[in-house]
């Protein structure tokens, strides 16, 4: 099994740099996926990480370190339409999703 | 639009009627997945169907019942619900590898919210 946790809620001003972070304890582990999803809405995908390092894409960038079961999302560069909750979740060998509680990004003018 | 449609996105139900929650998607996967949302809560898997077989069933209560007549149609049957039965319902589908391992990303619908009174 998994658990994954992540912060409950962030504040942050327009303009500014928000980063969320995500730790997991697995078995089997694969991979970490980043979704956004806004009230009301279905989540989408936002990214996937299965090797240690940074993936950038424009304004949002996810990082994965295997070793320390940690991953963080960047959000640079804040707008409104950002203010959304961000699952995070982890996946196993067989394509098992594990997901976290999601972190509500608050974005303030 | 992310490709998997849910009917309906609003129901409020009794504790005695039954009712069915319909998800289609139009990606051409192979892999479906029923999701319960509660309100602060992960995401809970309740279902997975992968080529129209149920893979897995996480000890959903009963009063839960799945259907998957095809490989682009996914039902969820409702009878007898409590009132903590109240969340937002979310369908979800992917594309399975070879040997039932699955990489890809989940594409999820927008969610049946359902109340229970």
């Amino acid at each position: 099994g998994q658990n994954i946790d992540q912060p409950t809620e962030m504040t942050a001003t327009e303009g500014a740099i928000v980063q969320i972070n995500c730790t997991y304890q697995t078995s089997g582990f694969n991979g970490l996926f980043w979704y956004q999803q806004h009230a009301g809405e279905a989540p989408t995908f936002l990214s996937y990480n299965v090797l240690d390092g940074l993936e950038e894409k424009g304004r949002f960038s996810s990082f994965l370190s295997r070793s320390k079961g940690y991953s963080y999302l960047l959000l640079k560069e804040l707008q409104m339409k950002d203010s959304a909750s961000y699952l995070c979740a982890g996946t196993d060998s067989w394509g098992k999703f594990q997901f976290g509680a999601g972190t509500q990004v608050v974005v303030t003018p | 639009e992310t490709g998997v449609t849910q009917t309906p996105r609003h129901l409020v139900m009794g504790m005695t009627n039954k009712k069915s929650l319909k998800c289609e998607q139009h990606l051409g996967h192979n892999a479906m997945y029923w999701y319960k949302q509660s309100a602060k809560k992960p995401l809970e898997l309740m279902f997975v169907y992968s080529l129209e077989e149920r893979v897995e069933n996480n000890s959903v209560p009963s009063r839960f019942s799945p259907e998957c007549p095809n490989s682009s149609h996914l039902f969820l049957h409702l009878h007898t619900l409590q009132p903590e039965d109240s969340a937002l319902y979310l369908c979800a589908s992917s594309q399975q590898g070879a040997s039932g391992r699955a990489y890809n990303e989940q594409f999820f619908g927008p969610g049946t919210r359902l109340t229970v009174l």
